[in-house]
């Protein structure tokens, strides 16, 4: 079946600006995840959603981030005021449940100019 | 909090020879999981085996094995049978709370025929 999805693949966007980040789960899965991995790091937890709402976002950096899953499927992680630090692959990842792995996408990889 | 230490400079192996990434980890949660994750160039990350801290038995699937001792708060990955396709980044990574994951900064490896 089909894995998990994210799009766009790659984006780049100037300082100051707003941006979205898609991601489409694997189907099923109640359990989604996103992480954020800057260059020569592992991914560094960003937050949780279990259906509509969001179960843990201790790992938002600040309140420029935001993240929205109206109908328990498709997450939207947006950045407000982009800055150059935000520049990163940002990951999402899906599980069936709470517990038992997950299962990453592709990655969007932002550049802030 | 919870640490995952992988500290092994970027390793060479020969093609059909096994490898052993190290991992150590720092939690105070009494349940918690461990796993490996590969990601190769391409930037996906794929799940490659799992560990329960409970789990008395070390977790095998296929080529790859978790070598579990939990009095050092250890988990190392072993590749039996190395191939090509083997070379990657690796990441060992502590779930806590939601699910949520703590990575490693990764282990590089390079397949070498």
């Amino acid at each position: 079946g089909a894995g998990v999805s994210q799009t766009p693949s790659n984006k780049v966007t100037e300082k100051g600006k707003y941006v979205e980040l898609r991601c489409d789960p694997i189907s099923g899965h109640t359990a989604l995840y996103w992480y954020r991995q800057s260059l020569g790091q592992g991914p560094e937890f960003l937050i949780y959603f279990q259906g509509t709402g969001a179960a843990d976002d201790s790992g938002l950096p600040n309140d420029r981030f935001f993240a929205v899953r109206p109908e328990g499927s498709v997450s939207t992680l947006k950045i407000q005021r982009t800055e150059r630090g935000d520049s990163a692959v940002y990951l999402c990842a899906s599980s069936q449940g709470w517990l038992g792995e997950q299962y990453f996408g592709p990655g969007t990889r932002l550049t802030v100019t | 909090a919870q640490k995952i230490t992988q500290t092994q400079p970027g390793m060479f192996v020969q093609e059909k020879e096994a490898v052993t990434l190290d991992c150590t980890y720092d939690t105070s949660d009494q349940s918690y999981g461990l796993f490996w994750y590969k990601q190769p160039s391409s930037g996906e990350m794929i799940f490659l085996i799992y560990q329960g801290s409970y789990d008395e038995q070390n977790a095998t699937e296929g080529r790859y094995s978790l070598n579990f001792q939990k009095a050092r708060k250890s988990a190392n990955l072993v590749i039996s049978a190395s191939q090509l396709g083997d070379s990657a980044m690796y990441f060992c990574a502590l779930s806590y709370g939601n699910n949520r994951l703590a990575f490693g900064k990764g282990n590089q490896v390079v397949v070498i025929p």
